[in-house]
């Protein structure tokens, strides 16, 4: 089964800065797909990035930047220019052949003014 | 176009008791996957169902099952309640089955179990 590890359970930046949150997982496929979620006080979970694992490059949306590491099972996400709004619980998902998404524990981001 | 919508947003029940959760996809959608989420076990994937079939499934008790309609709205229930079934679910719907569908999440339905 994969595994998918967020070692940070809580983050914070201050507004206009950047800050990364970590991820790791196991996996013995070759084929899968990696994301980022944002779950706001709302509980509503929000798709930031996602990144398919036979793109070399990295994916980006706006602030939002992963760095892929394939070969070292890494996928970590750059937040830059924080914002008030990105204040929210981050998770990690791996999905591979099984189709369901598989969580990581999450990280807390507090962003501070 | 409307989002995933999911009925009741808040439910208490008492030990014992069953329930059932319901998910409208987006239009056009035809998979629904459910998880749970809480606070000690974090989200895990309960299951999946494409064109009324259930196609992939987690490792959860069989007091949890599920079905989905020609519509392709879908429904999970719950049997004979226990305390630790309360949690948050979160239902999720996309496109296709395979991999790279995108899956949207509705607002989720708090489970409380007294």
């Amino acid at each position: 089964a994969q595994t998918v590890t967020q070692s940070q359970p809580e983050m914070s930046v201050q507004e206009a800065e950047t800050v990364t949150l970590s991820c790791t997982y196991d996996t013995s496929e070759s084929d899968y797909y990696l994301f980022w979620y944002k779950q706001p006080p709302s509980r509503q979970m929000i798709l930031v990035i996602r990144q398919e694992a036979y793109k070399q490059q990295n994916a980006t949306e706006n602030r939002f930047s992963v760095n892929f590491q394939k070969a070292a099972k890494s996928f970590s996400l750059k937040i830059s220019d924080s914002q008030l709004g990105d204040a929210a619980m981050y998770f990690c998902a791996y999905r591979g052949s099984g189709y369901a998404l598989n969580f990581g524990k999450g990280t807390s981001l507090l962003v501070t003014p | 176009k409307a989002g995933v919508t999911q009925t009741p947003r808040y439910l208490i029940k008492t030990r014992g008791q069953q329930v059932t959760l319901s998910c409208s996809p987006i239009s056009g959608h035809r998979s629904v996957s459910w998880y749970q989420q809480t606070p000690g076990q974090g989200l895990q994937f309960l299951f999946e169902y494409f064109s009324e079939t259930q196609r992939n499934k987690g490792n959860f008790p069989g007091r949890f099952s599920g079905r989905q309609f020609s519509n392709s709205r879908s429904e999970m229930n719950v049997s004979t309640l226990e305390l630790g079934d309360s949690a948050l679910y979160l239902c999720a719907s996309s496109f296709g089955q395979g991999s790279y569908n995108e899956q949207f999440f509705g607002p989720g339905t708090r489970l409380t179990v007294l």
